[in-house]
């Protein structure tokens, strides 16, 4: 079966303060990941695509790796804002249909 | 650049009534898509339209139906509302079914009792 499991579920950090969120997928065939980040009470926003190919992605201070061996996934948020609150959704294009599937997302708090 | 809109934001409704989720795109988006995300669940696919005129049941399709109006527009209907369909519907659009980039709308909050 097709999944894409994301840990921890919840995680508080203090504003400045590194963390790594991860995805774990058992997905095939396996197009690519994207992470997402969905505010409260909003949709949610694309952050970065990985592609076996491209398995390293920064925008800002969030980096993206993806390793394909152990099928893992993680988004690295570096000196953590307030703003960087929210849920953090890995997202995979795959399986027989190449639909979109959905991790359950990291909820993220970062306190001052 | 408005990009996904939808309305309404927040609806109650009494179990077996109707109504239809409003969903527009300005991006000129070929493939729309709706969702359902309930807690502690993954957003699910309802029923998506991968082009003008075409429409396909997702992975949660019972209880609804959809109507691509044109190229902008894709309504969600639900005919006879039941408590489990209580939850937050997101409308998203993308380039092609492809391309993975969907642009998500604000969500409706729908309540169902």
């Amino acid at each position: 079966k097709n999944q894409v499991e994301q840990s921890p579920q919840s995680l508080i950090i203090l504003e400045g303060k590194n963390c790594t969120l991860q995805c774990n997928y058992t997905v095939s065939p396996f197009s690519n990941l994207r992470w997402y980040k969905q505010d409260t009470g909003r949709g949610p926003v694309s952050l970065t695509i990985m592609t076996f190919s491209e398995n390293t992605k920064s925008n800002g201070r969030y980096t993206a790796t993806l390793d394909a061996d152990t099928k893992q996934s993680s988004l690295h948020i570096t000196a953590s804002q307030l703003s960087d609150s929210a849920s953090y959704i890995c997202v995979i294009r795959g399986g027989s249909q190449g639909n979109l599937i959905f991790g359950k997302g990291t909820k993220l708090s970062v306190k001052p | 650049n408005a990009g996904v809109t939808q309305t309404p934001k927040f609806q109650v409704l009494k179990t077996g009534q109707s109504m239809t989720l409003q969903c527009a795109q300005d991006m000129n988006h070929n493939s729309m898509y709706w969702y359902r995300q309930d807690p502690g669940m993954g957003l699910r696919l309802i029923y998506y339209s991968a082009s003008e005129g075409t429409t396909d049941k997702g992975e949660v399709p019972n209880g609804y139906n959809v109507s691509r109006l044109n190229k902008r527009e894709f309504s969600l209907r639900l005919e006879s509302a039941a408590p489990s369909q209580t939850s937050v519907y997101f409308c998203a659009s993308s380039v092609s079914r492809q391309n993975t980039e969907a642009f998500f709308g604000q969500g409706t909050r729908l309540t169902v009792v």
